[in-house]
């Protein structure tokens, strides 16, 4: 399978409610990252795993977790969800020295707290 | 930590103009990349490089290692062009391959 599929699309929410965003990754990439996007921003990391565990971490608070499987597959769970947290979420996937190969992107999972 | 500059932060050209837009970064990095980012969010990789040049159809991205600086151009800019194009950097070493993003540059090609 190729390419990065994520869902859902789009997603409304309540404050304080808890929330889980899935990323399928193609085959044989076992390095995901987790990247959050305010209107008018450009990505921030939240996080990486790598070969199912997190291997790197941005300056998101600990209400933002993850896990990655082993069939490429990975989610993002956000607990307490603040009204600050409404962005695009994006997950990019490489193969392990993605440094060097690039990475692959998927459309996002565009998230509102009301 | 890394500090990725674009600029100009909007665009706006003429169909058929030539598109520079530039990317400047503080510190080293293995690898610097080039993203479209179309109204919807979906993010498309246009180019990876980490030395000289390179060019895909009427795209051409360089960077210069030594001064931290890279451009993307865009020859014979069509309306379809229209988009974020944002900029990117791996850092160096480690197994942290995270990217650190620009702000973007907002392209508008009027035709």
């Amino acid at each position: 399978e190729t390419g990065v599929t994520q869902s859902p699309t789009h997603l409304i929410k309540t404050r304080g409610q808890q929330v889980t965003l899935r990323c399928s990754s193609q085959s044989g990439h076992n390095t995901v990252s987790w990247y959050q996007q305010a209107l008018g921003q450009g990505p921030q990391f939240i996080f990486q795993y790598y070969r199912e565990e997190e291997n790197g971490r941005g300056n998101f608070p600990p209400r933002f977790s993850g896990l990655q499987f082993p069939n490429y597959s990975s989610e993002l769970n956000v607990n307490a969800l603040e009204l600050d947290d409404s962005a695009l979420y994006l997950c990019a996937s490489t193969v392990e020295g993605g440094a060097y190969y690039g990475y692959t992107f998927g459309s996002g999972t565009r998230l509102t707290v009301v | 930590k890394n500090e990725v500059e674009q600029s100009p932060q909007n665009l706006t050209a003429q169909e058929g103009e030539f598109i520079t837009i530039n990317c400047s970064y503080s510190v080293g990095i293995s690898a610097l990349h080039w993203l479209q980012q179309h109204p919807g969010g979906g993010i498309v990789s246009l180019f990876m490089l980490s030395s000289g040049k390179k060019k895909h159809g009427r795209l051409i991205a360089t960077i210069n290692i030594q001064e931290k600086h890279s451009s993307l151009h865009i020859t014979a800019s069509h309306p379809r062009d229209s988009a974020v194009y944002i900029c990117a950097v791996s850092d160096s070493g480690g197994s942290n391959y995270k990217l650190t993003f620009g702000k973007g540059t907002l392209l508008t090609v009027n035709p």
